[in-house]
Parts: C-alpha cells; sequence; structure tokens
C-alpha cells in the first residue's frame, strides 16, 4: 500500500503548455506539501496545506497553483511551462495535530519528473 | 533557520559501521536535529531525530555533542541500500508542524561490497 502517491511519474511536454500532477495520501495525514528539487539536486520547499487551507506559499510563481480538494488530496497545476520549470515535483505529508509534538516527519511519495522542452 | 554543514560524500565497505558528521555551531536551544536520505529516484524518508540526547531506533543511531554544535548519524552496519544522499537539518520546534525542511547538498555516501 503505497502511503504518498504522486501520478504521473514522468510527464514531458512543450514549453507554455498547461499540466497538472496530482497526489493522494492514504496515512490519515492532515497536512500535504509540494517541495521541487532542481537538476542540482537542491530541495526546496513550494507549498503546505493544512485541512485544505494554504499556510505556506514560499515565493512560488503564480503559474503554480495548487489545489486542495480534501484532506488526502493536493494537486500542482502549472499555467504556461517554462524550461526553468523542469524538475522532479515531490508531494509530501505530516500530521500536524499529533501528540508526538517533536516529530512532525514528514512522509514523501516518490516524486513526479516534469520534462519542458 | 540555522545552517548545517556535511561532507558532500562519503565511501564506506559493507557491513561495516558508518558515521555521517553534521556541523551545526549556530544551532539555537530550540532546534531539533533531524535526518533523513534520499535513495536514488526515491523521495526522501525520514531517518532519526533528536534534542539534546543521543537517539537509538532500527535504522540508526544519532550521536549529539554535549554543546549540541555538531552531530553523527551512525549506521551500524552498512548494507548496499543504505547508498543515498544523507541530509542534516536544524528544525526549530516551535516551527515543526510547518512541515518546511530546509535541505542543503547533504552527504552522497557509496558503500561497495
Amino acid at each position: 500500500d503505497t502511503a504518498v502517491s504522486q501520478t504521473p511519474k514522468y510527464l514531458v511536454t512543450q514549453m507554455g503548455n498547461d499540466k497538472s500532477i496530482k497526489c493522494e495520501q492514504n496515512l490519515g495525514h492532515d497536512t500535504m506539501y509540494w517541495y521541487k528539487q532542481d537538476s542540482k539536486k537542491f530541495l526546496k520547499i513550494m507549498f503546505s496545506y493544512n485541512n485544505k487551507e494554504l499556510i505556506i506559499n514560499e515565493t512560488v510563481p503564480n503559474r503554480f497553483s495548487p489545489k486542495s480538494p480534501d484532506k488526502a488530496h493536493l494537486n500542482l497545476h502549472i499555467n504556461s511551462l517554462e524550461l526553468g520549470d523542469s524538475a522532479v515535483y515531490f508531494c509530501a505529508s505530516s500530521q500536524m495535530t499529533s501528540g508526538r509534538i517533536d516529530t512532525g516527519e514528514l512522509f514523501f511519495g516518490e516524486g513526479s519528473r516534469l520534462t519542458v522542452l | 533557520d540555522a545552517k548545517t554543514t556535511q561532507p558532500n560524500s562519503m565511501e564506506s565497505n559493507e557491513e561495516e559501521p558508518v558515521h555521517l558528521p553534521c556541523n551545526h555551531s549556530t544551532i539555537s536551544g530550540t532546534d531539533y536535529i533531524h535526518w533523513y536520505r534520499q535513495l536514488p529516484s526515491q523521495g526522501p524518508e525520514y531517518v532519526i531525530h533528536g534534542l539534546t540526547s543521543n537517539v537509538n531506533n532500527r535504522m540508526a543511531s544519532l550521536a549529539i555533542a554535549e554543546d549540541r554544535k555538531s552531530s553523527t548519524l551512525i549506521l551500524h552496519r552498512a548494507t548496499l541500500r543504505d547508498a543515498a544522499v544523507y541530509y542534516c537539518i536544524l528544525r526549530d520546534r516551535s516551527l515543526l508542524f510547518t512541515g518546511k525542511l530546509i535541505f542543503g547538498q547533504g552527504t552522497t555516501l557509496q558503500v561497495k561490497p
């Protein structure tokens, strides 16, 4: 049973197109995230949602719009794709209200590799 | 967030212990020390975390210096499956539930058979 699953795993598209990446978690967590790993392998947070509400938006261009229809899903829609958007995008989840206050452990999906031509 | 410094790469032989160091000289009193690792073509996975005392779990041990300015992740018997990038991350206790992890370049561990 995959805890955090993302689709598609690979996505190749042309500049200017609009694309979406979907994420689902079956861990019962209340918080979900999108992280981006660029070509130099640096991982950086993009968005964080708690109970469908946006709590972190790390100065990401407006072309990126996350959507959380419910606690178990956080999708990422990208408009007008640019070459620089090529990266691996990771979805993650955690339980914000856990009794284990000193953990805050994040569970990551396997990533979605986006290539913009 | 306070910064961490790790060696770019390390090598180990299979079934031998591995000590992965991390320097965090500007750590504050409310910073937890977290370790994550990223196996090839996978997302990061949690390894261990601690505040002041040494910690053990099924994956690894975490040794924290008395002044907390450095820590060491210990894999007791490295396997080929442990080849990964290991990230040492400081997380302020008050921000734990924001889920914001600040990843550095990490240490790429190679395990030789």
